[in-house]
């Protein structure tokens, strides 16, 4: 079945503990993408990558890492987490980077305490 | 700095009742407008994709049309399953995507 993947599904940390969300696809794509969606504010984009070892940073990048070693997976570091961090995140990919039939990931609920 | 912005926040229809989303928006360089729909607790699944003024696209009860300055969802006799938020982005010329905050759109029998 064609699908992104992103674990943890849910995750409670501390302030200053560094994590990393992983997410996978399985269909190929180009285009990967992360996002973060709060209350009010809508769905931003924190960072995306074009292509293996090509990645930019979209509109809200502080604070967050990210890497594009493998085509299929596109990690988000958080070195030192912080409360302002707290959010939804949605991990996206698309066959190319224009098509922009993104398909998203189910979401990991981020707290930091 | 791109901007989209989307109308109404909120709107509740009547099953059958037709209605328009729109979003408006600037950007420099238009590559795309995407429409998506989100449901409670799940990812933004895509719709549509416009790429230039005057295109049109439809899909069930749904149709998307673009104009230089903004996009309308026109959504034809709804059911209450079309109940969602629906969501408006743009991609600028340097690949990067911006969402509006979307319409949550409540569809009644």
């Amino acid at each position: 079945e064609a699908q992104v993947t992103q674990n943890p599904r849910y995750l409670i940390t501390v302030t200053g503990k560094k994590l990393t969300v992983t997410c996978s696809q399985n269909m190929n794509h180009e285009y990967m993408s992360w996002y973060r969606q709060d209350p009010g504010l809508g769905l931003r984009q924190i960072y995306y990558s074009m292509n293996v070892e090509v990645t930019d940073k979209g509109d809200v990048p502080e604070g967050y890492k990210v890497s594009r070693k493998e085509k299929r997976n596109f990690p988000l570091i958080l070195e030192s987490p912080s409360p302002n961090q707290t959010s939804l995140y949605f991990c996206a990919s698309s066959l190319g980077t224009t098509d922009n039939e993104q398909f998203f990931g189910p979401g990991t609920r981020l707290t930091v305490l | 700095e791109d901007q989209v912005t989307q109308s109404p926040e909120a709107l509740r229809l009547q099953e059958g009742e037709s209605s328009s989303l729109n979003c408006s928006y600037t950007v420099s360089g238009l590559r795309g407008l995407f429409w998506y729909r989100q449901d409670p607790g799940k990812g933004p699944e895509f719709l549509f994709t416009l790429y230039s003024a005057g295109e049109e696209k439809e899909k069930e009860r749904l149709k998307a049309t673009l104009t230089k300055k903004e996009s309308f969802l026109h959504i034809t006799a709804p059911k209450p399953e079309d109940s969602a938020t629906y969501l408006c982005a743009v991609q600028n010329s340097g690949y990067a995507l911006n969402f509006g905050k979307g319409t949550s759109l409540l569809v009644t029998p």
